[in-house]
């Protein structure tokens, strides 16, 4: 199957501190990829839709300028968490959906940020 | 009430056994339904997709979905060791929508 990275794979930082999150698909063009959260026991919970060359799609309850996405290239999206605080010290988890292929089978995930806020 | 529940377990079985996994939901709209496993500190990897109602098979697994009933199953027969992960059930509406409502996942370990 088609392959999606993430780096880094985990990050500690400080409160206050920005912090950039990279998914990659790497044998495929994407030109969707969605960003998700999951708290620890809790399911994966959409945060956006990012769509290339234009601006992502955010979900209820998500703040886009605290969660700023860019997706410049159909094989890269970032996520850049802003000002970040403890209460932002999640897994995220990218995916990517591969167009050549058939519908929901083609969403492939990276492996996850694990980030932690001190 | 979630969109979609399911029993985070913890679920532990004997090596060989028949595992059932299952998940309820409340929206109808639900069409496309995924089985995903997810080992820990990992991302999530597709095992099963099924469509509307019925049961689809590869290999071990088993996927049956009642769309009556709202309620989905995956079946693992001889179970093993290297089953033991996290399974999450995951849903989506119409064709071309691609959000994925999942459920909160089941941690499934297989004693040897």
């Amino acid at each position: 199957g088609a392959v999606v990275s993430q780096h880094p794979s985990r990050v500690i930082c400080k409160s206050g501190t920005s912090v950039k999150i990279e998914c990659r698909s790497l044998d495929f063009q994407a030109t969707t990829m969605f960003w998700y959260r999951q708290f620890p026991k809790q399911s994966l919970m959409l945060m956006a839709t990012s769509n290339e060359g234009s601006k992502a799609t955010y979900e209820q309850g998500v703040e886009k300028d605290k969660f700023l996405i860019n997706h410049a290239s159909l094989t890269l999206s970032t996520l850049t968490v802003t000002s970040a605080h403890p209460e932002d010290s999640s897994f995220y988890i990218c995916s990517a959906r591969d167009p050549s292929g058939g519908f929901q089978e083609t969403q492939y995930f990276g492996p996850g940020t694990r980030l932690l806020v001190l | 009430q979630k969109e979609v529940e399911q029993d985070p377990g913890p679920l532990s079985v004997p090596e060989g056994a028949i595992v059932s996994l299952n998940c309820t939901y409340s929206n109808s709209a639900f069409q496309y339904f995924m089985w995903y496993r997810q080992y820990s500190r990992k991302g999530p990897e597709l095992l099963m997709y099924t469509y509307s109602s019925g049961n689809k098979e590869d290999g071990r697994f088993t996927a049956q979905v009642d769309k009556s009933s709202k309620y989905i199953s995956l079946f693992i027969r001889d179970s093993q060791p290297s089953d033991s992960a996290t399974y999450l059930c995951a849903m989506s509406a119409d064709f071309g929508n691609e959000k994925l409502t999942f459920g909160t996942g089941t941690r499934l370990t297989i004693i040897p």
